[in-house]
């Protein structure tokens, strides 16, 4: 079975710093997409990034990269000039057969200003 | 587009009635995911739908819990009866073949 895990219940960035969020994931599987998801206090899941295991390239999205190991089953999310409006839960998701979803246990994310 | 559609947004409900839980997927989309939201057990799927068809009903919590599919453009989500630890948000997702999901807004219920 696939799990996700994220060791980082909380984290905290300084307005306009660079934060990096942990993610490891475990499968078996040689071919599969692997996604951050940003959960707000409106509770909607917003797709922040993806990334498929088979392009060695790190996906990137405006101030949003991914340090992606395959070989280490690691999938971390790097924010560049945080802004406050980036304070919300994030979410490491392994995308499985099926096109199923398996996440992480989150990530709460704090910006001071 | 409006995107996925969930109702009700919120449901307080006494503990051993019927809840049912609605979503609307996104137009042309075949694919349709329940998600269950607690502290305790973090996001998990529930069901998946493919072409209106139940895929995979493995994360189901018991026979409590049935979903289901009529058409392309509806699926509900049914507790009966209900328990207090059914308390949770529950989540519609909803995409096209293999392609990114798309989110609802959840539905927050609260059984007493």
């Amino acid at each position: 079975a696939q799990t996700v895990t994220q060791s980082q219940p909380e984290m905290s960035v300084q307005e306009a710093e660079t934060v990096t969020l942990s993610c490891t994931y475990d499968t078996s599987e040689s071919d599969y997409y692997l996604f951050w998801y940003k959960q707000p206090p409106s509770r909607q899941m917003i797709l922040v990034i993806r990334q498929e295991a088979y392009k060695q390239q790190n996906a990137t999205e405006n101030r949003f990269s991914v340090n992606f190991q395959k070989a280490a089953k690691s999938f971390s999310l790097k924010i560049s000039d945080s802004q406050l409006g980036d304070a919300a839960m994030y979410f490491c998701a392994y995308r499985r057969t099926g096109n199923m979803l398996t996440f992480g246990g989150g990530t709460r994310l704090m910006v001071k200003p | 587009d409006a995107g996925v559609i969930q109702s009700p947004r919120h449901e307080v409900t006494e503990m051993g009635q019927e809840v049912t839980l609605r979503c609307k997927p996104i137009s042309g989309h075949n694919s349709l995911f329940w998600y269950r939201q607690t502290m305790m057990r973090g996001l998990e799927l529930l069901i998946y739908f493919n072409n209106n068809v139940p895929i995979d009903d493995s994360g189901m919590p018991e026979d409590r819990f049935s979903a289901k599919m009529p058409n392309a453009s509806f699926s509900t989500l049914k507790i009966q009866p209900s328990e207090p630890r059914d308390s949770a948000v529950y989540f519609c997702a909803s995409s096209f073949s293999l392609n990114e999901q798309f989110f609802g807004p959840g539905t927050r219920l609260t059984v007493l």
